[in-house]
């Protein structure tokens, strides 16, 4: 399983947009990019996935480079109610080994 | 539609004790999946179910620790002889295929074991 890295945590504030790079120098030609969000108290919710260039859904965008050895999540214009962890997942597509990290603590202020 | 539940959403016991979770997937996920969440830390493989099989228990930490899904729908996470070290949110997700990320998974919001 490709190590993935990211920030233990941001600070942003309302109306900005937010980009948490995960590294994952590891990554394997059969791998996909995850990502996901958890709020206080809940489970983690699926927010986008990817396997190169740029994938964007209604809540984010997935920026992967060519070499796909990182990838960037971007959050636009986020709100306090972005305030969650989010986490980076590096798997086979067809793998149930889904391993978190400790994910990366975004806090969005007024 | 309900999404995926969790039954109790509190349990405290006393070191020693068994303990059962309940886990309801969404209907019609095949897959299932148990984690265990500590403080500050991400979510932590357990074990994952296809249909009524356990298709891979490698998280399990010891034999303390089992789970069953009989009719390929509820399971159930057992844990033996319970520790302190035990205490943490324990997370089910289901999914609607085969595991894999490209079959999103769907949490529970989790049990909070605490072990006194």
């Amino acid at each position: 399983l490709a190590k993935t890295t990211q920030p233990i945590s941001m600070d942003s504030y309302e109306g900005q947009e937010v980009n948490i790079t995960c590294s994952h120098n590891n990554i394997a030609t059969n791998d996909y990019i995850t990502w996901y969000q958890q709020f206080p108290s809940q489970g983690p919710r699926f927010i986008i996935q990817g396997y190169k260039t740029k994938v964007t859904n209604e809540v984010a965008s997935l920026f992967i480079p060519a070499d796909r050895k990182s990838s960037t999540l971007s959050l636009p214009r986020v709100s306090l109610s972005d305030t969650a962890v989010y986490y980076c997942l590096v798997a086979l597509y067809n793998n149930n080994d889904m391993r978190f990290g400790a994910g990366t603590r975004l806090t969005v202020k007024p | 539609g309900a999404g995926v539940s969790q039954t109790p959403s509190n349990k405290v016991t006393e070191k020693g004790k068994y303990v059962e979770l309940r886990c309801d997937p969404i209907s019609g996920h095949t897959a299932l999946y148990w984690y265990r969440q500590s403080l500050g830390q991400g979510p932590e493989f357990l074990i994952y179910f296809q249909g009524t099989g356990a298709a891979d228990d490698s998280g399990l930490p010891n034999d303390r620790f089992f789970a069953v899904r009989p009719e390929g729908s509820v399971s159930t996470l057992k844990i033996q002889r319970t520790e302190r070290g035990d205490s943490a949110v324990y997370l089910c997700a289901s999914s609607l295929g085969a595991g894999g990320p490209f079959n999103e998974q769907f949490f529970g919001p989790g049990t909070r074991l605490t072990v006194l």
